[in-house]
């Protein structure tokens, strides 16, 4: 197993849809991350969860609705999403979440098209 | 918002010839990291340097960071082609907080054979 697996790889999209990104780490990490990468922008923090506890939502619209169930598992709802939208969605985990990020392991990503 | 400036954004070189790719800041980070991403992977940890002017080697690359921490270059001596993808820095914010790390844009890489 991979340190940090996504599903799906490429999701094909309406605007009315409703569908989930999947995120699963075996690393036994406590902090678990969504970012978002567009052309020509830096990584946006998305969510961040430490402990299974959300601690960050930087003014992310609502049409993204995360969870995390566990420790290991972290989702992506998306809900009526807009054409710029569309992005390379990457999750991400490291040990801890105190102030301190440390080293971060990347999945591959999920390539994300709202038409 | 701290931000981090990358540059050059693109860069294209033949094999075999050496490059320096920045990373400037107005803040400073109490530690920076570099990440090397490749088509269809997520971003790779490749080194984190913490102490002002601390310089890390990597095989044929080196990285330095700054003495007032904010800011950063990777050098790579004799370009592989293998060295091809993104190179992204990111920085801890100097007396952490819940942000997490500051990325920079990039600097994309190509090495031609």
């Amino acid at each position: 197993e991979t340190g940090v697996t996504q599903t799906p790889r490429h999701l094909v999209m309406g605007m009315t849809n409703k569908k989930s990104l999947k995120c699963e780490q075996h690393l036994g990490h406590n902090a678990m991350y969504w970012y978002k990468q567009s052309a020509k922008k830096p990584l946006e923090l998305m969510f961040v969860y430490s402990l299974e506890e959300r601690v960050e939502n930087n003014s992310v619209p609502s049409r993204f609705s995360p969870e995390c169930p566990n420790s290991s598992h972290l989702f992506l709802h998306l809900h009526t999403l807009q054409p710029e939208d569309s992005a390379l969605y990457l999750c991400a985990s490291s040990q801890d979440h105190a102030g301190y990020t440390g080293e971060l392991f990347f999945g591959e990503g999920s390539r994300l098209t709202v038409l | 918002t701290q931000l981090l400036e990358q540059s050059p954004q693109f860069l294209s070189i033949q094999e075999g010839e050496n490059l320096t790719v920045y990373c400037n800041s107005s803040s400073v980070f109490s530690s920076l990291q570099w990440y090397r991403q490749e088509p269809g992977e997520g971003p790779v940890l490749l080194v984190t340097v913490v102490t002002g002017g601390e310089v890390k080697k990597l095989k044929r690359l080196t990285f330095q960071f700054g003495d007032a921490r904010k800011d950063s270059s990777l050098h790579i001596t004799a370009a592989q082609t293998g060295d091809t993808g993104l190179y992204l820095c990111a920085g801890e914010p100097a007396g952490g907080g819940a942000d997490g790390l500051t990325f920079g844009k990039g600097t994309h890489l190509i090495i031609q054979p």
